[in-house]
């Protein structure tokens, strides 16, 4: 089975400053893909990065990039110049590679951001 | 921009009726799943969908869930005899899944909040 924890049920930063969201996690696999999904208050959930275990480089999308650290199986989320539309819940994903079933969330990090 | 849509967006219904939620996934998806989500809290999987039959699902999804995909474009979640516990955001979401390099994105709907008294 695989299990996702987030240790920070809630966060906060200053516009424009820059912010880690911490995820570590279990699983046996050795193929996997890790996902950051991002729910806005009352809306639904849409990707913000993705990040397949058999690559060692970190991913990046434009303010948000990835520690991507395999042997300790942890996968943090850093969100630079951070806008006030970045405040949402913010979920750790893993599937393993199989077909793409049963994606596993983590308890989630709100993040919230102070003008 | 394709998207998933989902209905009703809130329904509110008394303990032991049943209740349908209805999904139109993204059209050239194959995988389609069921998460619900208590109060905003976590997101916990219900049951996974492909090339027409459950392909996974978890301990929440017991004999009085079911799903169908009667007509090629629509997915349901039948709940058949609603309880307390039920109440909470049901998401619907599609995926292309895995293989052929494909992203693996899920593509979630705005979800149905289903209340029950």
């Amino acid at each position: 089975a695989q299990t996702v924890t987030q240790s920070q049920p809630e966060m906060s930063v200053q516009e424009a400053e820059t912010v880690t969201l911490s995820c570590t996690y279990d699983t046996s696999e050795s193929d996997y893909y890790l996902f950051w999904y991002k729910q806005p208050p009352s809306r639904q959930m849409i990707l913000v990065i993705r990040q397949e275990a058999y690559k060692q480089q970190n991913a990046t999308e434009n303010r948000f990039s990835v520690n991507f650290q395999k042997a300790a199986k942890s996968f943090s989320l850093k969100i630079s110049d951070s806008q006030l539309g970045d405040a949402a819940m913010y979920f750790c994903v893993i599937i393993r590679d199989n077909y793409g079933q049963n994606f596993v969330f983590g308890p989630g990090t709100r993040l919230s951001v102070l003008p | 921009e394709p998207e998933v849509t989902q209905t009703p967006s809130h329904q509110v219904t008394q303990m032991g009726q049943e209740v349908i939620l209805r999904c139109v996934p993204i059209s050239n998806h194959l995988y389609f799943y069921w998460y619900r989500q208590i109060l905003g809290q976590k997101v916990e999987f219900l049951v996974s969908f492909y090339n027409n039959e459950i392909s996974e699902k978890s301990e929440i999804f017991d004999d009085q869930f079911s799903v169908e995909r009667p007509d090629g474009s629509n997915f349901t979640l039948k709940i058949r005899s609603t309880k307390l516990e039920d109440s909470a955001m049901y998401f619907c979401a599609s995926s292309l899944g895995l293989a052929g390099g494909r992203s693996g994105e899920l593509f979630f709907g705005e979800g149905s909040r289903l209340t029950v008294l």
